[in-house]
């Protein structure tokens, strides 16, 4: 079983929608992050959490919320979708004390807002 | 503000060439360098990272990067494509210790011809 998952793996939603984006992680790691990726842009980061009590913005939070339900789960969520979200969304997972630095990433959501 | 460029946002090489794709970072303390590869629909997987000590570092699948702190670069490099290096690859900065904020570059998607 892969150590991080996500789920949906693939989303088409309409603007306006609101819609969550799950994250769980086998990993034991404490801290977890949520980034997107859009063509020739590379991987920004929304958020990040170093642990359940630790929640960030990173460089483009503006439309996004996150929730830390436990150390295993992050979820994502866009309040009021807008077609310019429509990206790949990933989650990735670390732990200081052990490769700091160093990511651990899910698979990937792909997200279509209309 | 630390950064990352990545020069050539594809490149193309042929089965047996020589690989080499370019990255530069800019940060004003000690950097944490990583390159990572995403392969079609999956998520990143860790190539390499460099921490400290030695510059070159080695990593899965016969890649290697130099860490040349006075070109500020960590140009990733393989003697020999195959088939299956075809992929997308990011570089990537943690700017500072314990932030656990990864900057990634723009990615360089790698096609090998037969």
């Amino acid at each position: 079983d892969a150590d991080v998952t996500q789920t949906p793996r693939n989303r088409i939603t309409k603007t306006g929608k609101r819609i969550m984006l799950e994250c769980s992680q086998t990993k034991g790691h404490d801290r977890m992050y949520w980034y997107r990726q859009d063509p020739g842009l590379g991987l920004r980061l929304i958020y990040y959490s170093f642990d359940v009590k630790d929640i960030n913005k990173g460089e483009i939070s503006d439309g996004y919320s996150v929730s830390r339900q436990a150390q295993a789960k992050f979820s994502l969520s866009l309040e009021s979708a807008i077609p310019n979200q429509t990206a790949l969304y990933f989650c990735a997972t670390s732990d200081f004390y052990s490769g700091r630095e160093t990511q651990y990433f899910g698979p990937g959501t792909r997200l279509l807002v209309l | 503000a630390q950064s990352v460029t990545q020069l050539g946002s594809h490149v193309s090489v042929s089965e047996g060439a020589l690989v080499l794709l370019r990255c530069n970072y800019s940060s004003s303390v000690p950097p944490y360098l990583f390159w990572y590869v995403q392969y079609p629909n999956q998520g990143l997987q860790l190539l390499l990272k460099y921490t400290t000590g030695a510059t070159l570092v080695k990593g899965i699948n016969g890649f290697e990067a130099e860490f040349k702190k006075s070109e500020t670069s960590f140009h990733l490099t393989k003697p020999s494509a195959h088939m299956s290096d075809a992929a997308e690859y990011f570089c990537a900065v943690s700017p500072s210790s314990n932030t656990g904020k990864l900057i990634f570059g723009q990615g360089t998607t790698l096609q090998v011809k037969p």
